[in-house]
């Protein structure tokens, strides 16, 4: 079956630390993105990829960095600038510009102790 | 900007009452408008969406929803809920800056009760 998985499901992460969340597609779909999720707040884009080995920051890039080396590979680094990087992470993706439905993953939840 | 207002964070309804969840958007030349479903600590699923003709959209498990221009509205519907539709529920617009981006709105929380 096709979709999109994301892992791991929790993640626990001392201040300071750098972490790395997996987000993989086998959708054959061209762009990819990355959402994070706060309690009242709904999704806001962190980073979006149209094609591979490119990448655009979203509304709220601070603090986190992704790579696009492979298509069906999109993974999203939290950094220790992040101030506050407790948070529900979805990652997405779409076949194509004129493509007009998102699909998700089942998410990491991230937790900074 | 383009932006989404879900009015209601939380919608508390009994089994097989009817229900609706409000969304409203900031107006646009065209708009794409899209509902997505969120079960605890899941993803999203689209539930229906709205790109042109037929005001009214159905999609799955029962819902639909009515594009409203002069009112900028795309109210969510079901006639009778079920306890397993207790979700969270995104109302969500499609920007097109050089690529195509969803805004979404702050979620409303249906809680479906016996």
């Amino acid at each position: 079956d096709g979709g999109i998985t994301q892992s791991p499901k929790y993640l626990f992460r001392k201040e300071g630390q750098n972490v790395t969340l997996s987000c993989e597609q086998n959708l054959n779909h061209d762009a990819m993105y990355w959402y994070r999720q706060d309690p009242g707040q709904g999704l806001r884009l962190i980073y979006y990829s149209q094609i591979v080995n490119d990448f655009q920051k979203g509304d709220i890039a601070e603090g986190y960095s992704v790579s696009r080396e492979k298509k069906e590979s999109f993974p999203l680094t939290v950094t220790s600038a992040q101030k506050n990087p407790t948070a529900f992470y979805l990652c997405a993706s779409t076949s194509g510009r004129n493509n007009n439905e998102q699909f998700f993953g089942p998410g990491t939840r991230l937790t900074v102790l | 900007a383009q932006s989404v207002t879900q009015l209601d964070s939380q919608v508390p309804v009994f089994e097989e009452a009817p229900v609706e969840l409000r969304c409203n958007y900031s107006s646009s030349v065209s708009v794409y408008l899209f509902w997505y479903v969120q079960y605890p600590n899941q993803g999203l699923q689209l539930l229906l969406k709205y790109l042109s003709g037929s005001t009214l959209v159905k999609g799955i498990n029962g819902f639909e929803a009515e594009f409203n221009k002069s009112q900028t509205s795309f109210h969510l519907r079901k006639p009778s809920v079920h306890i397993s539709d207790t979700a969270e529920y995104f109302c969500a617009v499609r920007v097109d800056t050089g690529f195509q981006k969803l805004v979404f709105g702050t979620g409303t929380r249906l809680l479906v009760s016996p």
